[in-house]
């Protein structure tokens, strides 16, 4: 068990729709992070948040958006999904951002399925 | 743009044998790397990791080495076991970002 904590585990749902991915991070994690793989493919680093505030982001559609709260859960929205969309949901967390060299802990994943 | 790659997506190897699996990558930017493993439906679990200023890192069963100059890292594990039978993934960072590469799928066989 890593700590981390994604909800929910399996997501159906049509095409057109939206829906939000959920994490809590390891207690004392500051930084959080969203990936995602698709089919034999590696994973795609989204958007980092570190204390609430975006930090970096990689390859996130516009119809993607992510926020970290105060008690630093953090929240992936997926809106207007496609059929392509289809993929596994990583959230990951760790102390202080990568700036310190640390590894980054994943949670278990979101399978997101779009029907 | 594929920063970090792993151009092999699968190996088998015989248990008690060295499973050697490859890295490269472009940026000289990098200055960490990590191997991360993968069991379905399961996320990634960190192994072991190694700065740019070392050129080897070893953990049990589990060696990193990283030639600078080649931009290019591997992961010994020595002897495999069936338990090792994973998807490996090596990452890097640049800034706050961790950047992956595609895997390689690694098959223990008796």
């Amino acid at each position: 068990d890593s700590g981390v904590t994604q909800t929910p585990k399996h997501l159906i749902t049509a095409t057109g729709q939206r829906v939000t991915l959920r994490c809590s991070p390891r207690s004392g994690d500051l930084s959080v992070y969203w990936y995602q793989q698709s089919l034999d493919q590696g994973l795609q680093f989204l958007i980092q948040y570190y204390n609430g505030e975006e930090r970096a982001k990689g390859n996130i559609l516009e119809r993607f958006s992510a926020q970290q709260f105060p008690d630093l859960h953090s929240e992936l929205n997926l809106s207007s999904l496609e059929l392509g969309d289809s993929a596994l949901y990583f959230c990951a967390s760790s102390v202080d951002g990568m700036r310190g060299n640390t590894e980054a802990f994943f949670g278990q994943g979101t399978r997101l399925t779009v029907v | 743009d594929q920063q970090v790659k792993q151009n092999s997506p699968s190996l088998s190897v015989q248990e008690g044998r060295i499973s050697i699996l490859n890295c490269d990558y472009t940026n000289s930017m990098f200055d960490y790397f990590l191997w991360y493993k993968k069991y379905p439906a399961e996320g990634p679990t960190f192994l072991i990791s190694i700065s740019s200023i070392k050129d080897k890192n070893e953990d049990g069963r589990f060696t990193v080495f990283l030639n600078k100059s080649a931009k290019h890292l591997s992961l010994h594990i020595v002897p495999s076991q069936p338990g090792d039978s994973a998807v490996y993934f090596c990452a890097a960072i640049n800034t706050d970002k961790l950047i992956f590469g595609t895997g390689t799928r690694l098959q223990v066989f008796p």
